[in-house]
């Protein structure tokens, strides 16, 4: 079991900039969730998908995000134009269905840095 | 809509004592599950514990032990012997067993920074 895999680990980009961000869930999970965290505002919730399909996107701040999940295996968020305060660390995490007691896997973050 | 409050936002312990980190919630319903995460300096989320709201009987694994205290919405993290790689962010969540939309989604308190000291 290689565990949810994140790329880039680290992104420096200039604002403006469109960034892009991506992961590979376990296999088998057929839930994936997209997560920010920062100093301020803690791990937020910004997207969630149940099999490959967007169930919750309340926590995306705004059109400048999108998040899209093309097949089982990979999902993308993107971040067009972007903007300092985009500034965090992105999480990507997993968990297959049947029930609320299986629990979270994560993947080792993207820390995204906006000059 | 459900809350988790970390209210410490920081502790720390001496290496080989027992700590415990405190964690309430918020929520309506009835039946649920919490979990305590742990995310040490390679920011790395690590799943701790877990407990199902209908079991009274609380968890533990190992050095680590919860009391849930359900009418009190309180479910705190009790760390025997100490180590110093027990030295990190320590996240208490919760998530609805609802099989609708926000079944999926774990809601995390604000953390507790956990120093222990040699």
């Amino acid at each position: 079991d290689a565990g949810v895999i994140q790329s880039p680990r680290h992104e420096v980009t200039e604002m403006g900039q469109e960034v892009t961000l991506r992961c590979k869930p376990i296999s088998g999970h057929d839930y994936l969730f997209w997560y920010r965290q920062t100093m301020m505002r803690g791990l937020e919730l910004l997207i969630y998908f149940n099999n490959n399909v967007p169930i919750d996107d309340s926590g995306m701040p705004e059109d400048r995000f999108s998040a899209k999940m093309p097949n089982a295996s990979f999902s993308t968020l993107k971040i067009q134009p972007s903007e300092p305060r985009d500034s965090a660390v992105y999480f990507c995490a997993s968990r297959r269905s049947g029930g609320g007691w299986s629990p979270l896997h994560f993947g080792n973050g993207t820390r995204l840095t906006v000059t | 809509a459900q809350t988790v409050t970390q209210s410490q936002p920081e502790m720390s312990v001496q290496e080989a004592e027992t700590v415990t980190l405190s964690c309430t919630y918020d929520t309506s319903e009835s039946d649920y599950y919490l979990f305590w995460y742990k995310q040490p300096p390679s920011r790395q989320m690590i799943l701790v514990i877990r407990q199902e709201a209908y079991k009274q009987q609380n968890a533990t694994e190992n050095r680590f032990s919860v009391n849930f205290q359900k009418a009190a919405k309180s479910f705190s993290l009790k760390i025997s012997d100490s180590q110093l790689g027990d030295a990190a962010m320590y996240f208490c969540a919760y998530r609805s067993s609802n099989y609708g939309g926000s079944q999926g989604n774990l809601i995390f308190g604000k953390g507790t920074k956990l120093s222990v000291k040699p």
